[in-house]
């Protein structure tokens, strides 16, 4: 079946601009997450999403960081203003419905290399 | 969650079976223990996850001591396509929703010689 799929798959950018990264999760996955693994590092947490719910937003590193999730399915990323330490690859995870017991594996996709000249 | 020790690297012939051990002497009785890993230019990707019965599963086995504060991964037959960074990673079962992100270290790179 079609796992995580991950757009674009590599981004170059200026300083300064804008970027948009998607993410489609697993058909029927409620949760959804978005990490950064910045060059010989782990991943770090950005954002999470569970159904309906406010998401919770504790790992995003400054305000020009947000994130949407449109009707429960696919989400976008945001970064504004980029800066050069915002290079990394952004991965995404979707798994199914995480209420109580943090049992469910997680699935990524392949991320986005995003690179800031 | 509570940290997890793993060795920086191993390496094993392929073939062969390999043994990727775990500390975690700070397991709470509520910590499932994770594994993913991740190949190269890939995503992570799950492995396996028990809380205290040796699992089984296609990929691999995880066994876990008696005491749970450390764990073992063990692939049966190492090839190629396994030479990745192996991720041992806790989770508590009961972390009230809106925190199971996934914690990652620093990872075992495996390195499998043919």
């Amino acid at each position: 079946g079609a796992g995580v799929s991950q757009s674009p798959s590599n981004k170059v950018t200026e300083k300064g601009k804008d970027v948009e990264l998607r993410c489609d999760p697993i058909s029927g996955h409620t949760a959804l997450y978005w990490y950064r693994q910045s060059l010989g590092q782990g991943l770090e947490f950005l954002i999470y999403f569970q159904g309906n719910s406010a998401p919770d937003k504790s790992g995003l590193p400054s305000d020009r960081f947000s994130a949407e999730r449109t009707g429960g399915s696919v989400s976008t990323l945001t970064i504004q203003r980029t800066q050069q330490e915002d290079s990394a690859v952004y991965l995404c995870a979707s798994s199914l419905a995480e209420t109580g017991y943090s049992n469910q594996p997680q699935h990524f996709g392949d991320g986005t290399r995003l690179s800031i000249l | 969650d509570a940290k997890t020790t793993q060795p920086n690297s191993m390496e094993s012939n392929e073939e062969e079976p390999v043994h990727l051990p775990c500390n975690h002497s700070t397991i709470s009785g509520t910590d499932y223990i994770h594994w993913y890993r991740q190949l190269p230019s890939q995503g992570p990707e799950y492995v396996i996850h028990g809380l205290t019965s040796n699992v089984n599963n296609r990929m691999a086995s995880l066994a876990i001591a008696e005491d749970r504060k450390s764990s073992t991964l063990i692939l049966h037959r190492a090839t190629l396509r396994d030479a990745a960074v192996y991720y041992c990673i806790l989770r508590d079962r009961n972390y009230g929703g809106s925190q199971g992100n996934l914690i990652f270290g620093k990872g075992t790179k495996l390195s499998v010689k043919p």
